[in-house]
């Protein structure tokens, strides 16, 4: 199993639709989670952290499920300007300042 | 945004010349970091620095070497280019490990490709 595994997508959605990105992650061991967003040609830049609880930041809300090894994120009322690569990140158990990110899934919003 | 910047922005180079990249951070972060970015693998961790004078390998180090006699710099090396080793580079800082991994920020990345 991979450490960090995404559906590659793409996805393609017209604006105002809900879309809804999963990730898996092999290691039990695993304390942070992340999803980053990539726009094209640029760096990765950190959309939210993922806590137990669930936490939500305006139209995102990131959910996690230790006992699965999984880790959502879901965009409602999606915009144009939400088109880019979105990227689950998980750090390496035993260090708790490196990270292993995934490989992204690329999200195409249509007018 | 943090401050990152990473130099050159671009660079062409050919098989078997040194090349040195550069990334400068003005946040005062304790950790350093140099990823590689190609299609099919994604970000991948080159070497790391937890202080100054100090580093380590991360995954995919064969063939680099880095240095850090500043907290504010962190230089990658490619001792002799390779045409495998085109990509695109990403420095990261992140403040501190403490008990909860802290977030990377990222510099803008250098696009280099070796013919």
């Amino acid at each position: 199993r991979k450490e960090v595994e995404q559906d590659p997508g793409p996805f393609n959605v017209p604006e105002g639709a809900t879309v809804a990105f999963n990730c898996t992650y092999s290691n039990s061991a695993s304390q942070s989670f992340f999803w980053y967003r990539q726009d094209c040609r640029k760096e990765p830049k950190l959309l939210m952290s993922v806590y137990s609880s669930g936490n939500e930041d305006g139209r995102f809300t990131a959910q996690l499920n230790r006992a699965s090894q999984y880790i959502s994120l879901l965009i409602r009322d999606s915009k144009l300007s939400d088109s880019a690569t979105y990227l689950c990140v998980v750090n390496n158990p035993g260090s708790n300042y490196k990270l292993t990110f995934g490989k992204g899934t690329l999200l195409t919003v249509n007018p | 945004d943090a401050g990152i910047t990473q130099s050159p922005r671009h660079k062409v180079t050919e098989t078997g010349t040194p090349v040195t990249l550069r990334c400068h951070q003005t946040e005062n972060h304790r950790y350093m970091y140099w990823y590689r970015q190609d299609p099919g693998h994604g970000l991948r961790l080159i070497h790391y620095s937890y202080g100054v004078k100090d580093t380590d390998k991360g995954e995919v180090s064969d063939g680099y070497s880095v240095s850090r006699s500043k907290t504010e710099d962190f230089l990658l090396t490619l001792e002799s280019a390779t045409s495998s080793q085109t990509s695109v580079y990403f420095c990261a800082i992140s403040e501190s490990g403490g008990l909860r991994t802290d977030t990377q920020y990222f510099g803008p990345g250098t696009r280099l490709t070796v013919l």
